[in-house]
């Protein structure tokens, strides 16, 4: 079955960059997304990548997608303490219907 | 309009009570999720309708009733729920089925089960 895998925490200085991983197994996948939730908020889709594509870039947002060890990451440039939240990797298949989220990774920016 | 809503924004209801959660949108979007989210943990699918019929419940106990009265409403019923049903629920939609395209979330109803 779908499996979606992410490192809980990163904590990270402000202005620096932030880099979170996330691993799928669904080789089928088609679709595959970022989503942030701050406290007591809903989810806000950040950016997705297609599965034919190996890069995107969206402001200070990367995506980096490597089909072939089936891995995610997002880059944030110049992190901001506004950038603090969970930030969510998930991955849909063609015709599913639904979404596999990974458990979340923490991300705390200091000043 | 590029957004879904949800309301009420918050609600607390007693184990006896009957009360409906409110999920719109006005994007034209043909299907409609509902997901519970836990504390600190990622949402879980609940139910997916495409074009107003449902197409996925995801062994949701039926004290949960999901209904899809037009393609742009869709409303989750709530009766007899017990305390650990407390959660975040959110709506969310998009224009196929997810996988065909984005998914776009609304912020959610925090319900309170007493």
């Amino acid at each position: 079955g779908e499996d979606v895998e992410q490192s809980l925490f990163l904590s990270v200085r402000e202005g620096d960059s932030s880099v979170i991983n996330c691993t799928y197994t669904d080789s089928s996948s088609t679709y595959l997304y970022w989503y942030k939730q701050e406290p007591g908020a809903g989810l806000q889709l950040l950016t997705y990548i297609f599965s034919n594509m190996d890069m995107k870039q969206d402001q200070r947002l990367t995506v980096l997608l490597n089909k072939k060890d089936k891995h995610l990451s997002l880059r944030i440039a110049d992190t901001q303490t506004g950038d603090s939240a969970i930030y969510f990797c998930a991955e849909t298949h063609t015709n599913a219907g639904k979404s596999t989220f990974g458990d979340g990774t923490t991300l705390t920016v200091k000043p | 309009d590029t957004e879904v809503t949800q309301t009420p924004k918050h609600l607390v209801m007693g184990m006896t009570n009957k009360k409906s959660l409110k999920c719109e949108q006005h994007m034209g979007h043909r299907a409609m999720y509902w997901y519970k989210q836990k504390a600190k943990k990622p949402p879980e699918l609940m139910f997916v309708y495409s074009y107003e019929k449902l197409s996925i419940n995801e062994s949701v106990p039926s004290r949960f009733s999901p209904e899809c009265p037009n393609s742009s409403l869709l409303n989750l019923h709530l009766h007899a729920l017990q305390p650990e049903d407390s959660a975040l629920y959110l709506c969310a939609s998009s224009l196929g089925l997810a996988g065909q395209s984005e998914q776009f979330f609304g912020p959610g109803t925090r319900l309170t089960v007493l």
